[in-house]
Order: structure tokens, then sequence, then C-alpha cells
């Protein structure tokens, strides 16, 4: 059973760069079958798909980010990680990363978020 | 860009049938998968391609998927199903989810 634990500040300032790492477990970010997501959640708001990386470095982005998203992996650590920069209090909000499974396309496990502030 | 439009809030009693929509332009030329998410929990897939069930998921969860609406039931409905409930698409290469259904089970 794969699991995935993200970690990271949970304060940053505003007009700073977001750092988070998502830490895969009983499983291997190589695997050719799935992809790598992040998506956040501000309090009490829905689910917003930031962005995914494949064990190739392939990246895609969510359109209303991409200006500012970084994902990127390290398959000898097995994670991935999440930079979003010139963050505002906008982008206050709980980081998920999921796997995606890549033939049905759907998010089957997902880490259990951690909750990134940002304010001065 | 593609949008997903759920009901705000759906409310049913304890041992009935809930139904929350999802509507989207052609939805049904896509597949949907549907997520729980309880109060400060992670969302769990509990429905994906429409209508399939992962494992561990119980029966009385179903979907369907045609024309502009995507559809999640729950039957026999338990105190434990209260949740939000999300749809998401791919649009191309951006994943879109819904905005969110709160199911009350009164």
């Amino acid at each position: 059973q794969v699991q995935l634990q993200e970690s990271g500040p949970g304060l940053v300032k505003p007009s700073q760069t977001l750092s988070l790492t998502c830490t895969v477990s009983g499983g291997s970010v190589s695997s050719g079958i799935y992809y790598w997501s992040w998506v956040r959640q501000p309090a009490g708001k829905g689910l917003e798909w930031i962005g995914r990386i494949y064990t190739s470095g392939s990246t895609n982005y969510n359109p209303s980010l991409k200006s500012r998203v970084t994902i990127s992996v390290d398959t000898s650590k097995n994670q991935f990680s999440l930079k979003l920069n010139s963050v505002t209090a906008a982008d206050t909000a709980v980081y998920y990363c999921a796997r995606e499974e890549g033939y049905g396309r759907k998010f089957d496990d997902w880490g259990r978020g951690t909750l990134v502030t940002v304010s001065s | 860009s593609y949008e997903l439009t759920q009901p705000l809030s759906v409310s049913v009693a304890l041992g009935q049938t809930a139904r929350i929509t999802c509507g989207g332009n052609s939805i049904g030329s896509k597949n949907v998968h549907w997520y729980q998410q309880k109060p400060g929990q992670a969302p769990v897939l509990v429905i994906y391609r429409d209508s399939d069930r992962p494992s561990g998921i119980p029966e009385r969860f179903s979907g369907s998927n045609s024309g502009n609406t995507a559809t999640l039931t729950i039957s026999r409905l338990q105190a434990g199903d209260e949740a939000d409930y999300y749809c998401q698409v791919w649009d191309t290469t951006t994943a879109i989810f819904g905005g969110g259904t709160k199911l009350t089970v009164l």
C-alpha cells in the first residue's frame, strides 16, 4: 500500500516561495504507471489541482498557476516537490500530494495534507 | 476553460438514496471520478471512470454519466456517508474539480 507524506514549512511570507516535498513509500515515483500531483484546498473551499509530474520529468500545470509553479521529481529519494513563487494570502491552503493512476487517470492515493499559511 | 457544476448541498434522510449531480458541457464524453472528503481528512476515491468502484468502497456507491450530467448515487444512506463529495474530470492535461457538494444525512 503506497503512502504519501507532505513536508515543508507551515508559514511562508508574502512574495516568497512556498516549497513542499512529497515522500512516497511503498511504491516508486519511477513507476511508469503513475503521475504525481499536487492539489490544494483553501479553508472551507474546494479542491484545486496545481500540477503533476511524470517519472521522466514531464510536467503539466494548471493554467491559472502555471507562471508561478514548478514541480520536480527526485527518483533517488523517491520524492517529488512543489515550488510556488510570489505567494500571497490567497495561496494559504492545505496542500495535498496525490498519485494519479495513469490508465484511468484517477487520483487513487493521497497524502494527509499539510497546511501552509502565507503571512508576514 | 472547462467547468463542472455541483449543487452546494444535498440533504437526505438516513436509509434513503442520495443523488449528487455534476454538470458539464458534454460531460458524458469524459471519464468522471468522484471523491469523498470528511472533515480534516484527505479526499478518498469512491467512483472512477463514471461507475467503477475501487476495492473497499461499498456497493451502495454507484455512478452514471450521460449527456451533460454525471451522477453519484449513494443508497441506504448511513450517518458515516455525511461528507463533501467532489467530481473530477480531465480537460486534456488539466484536472478539473467540481466545487463540491456537502451531503447531510438527516
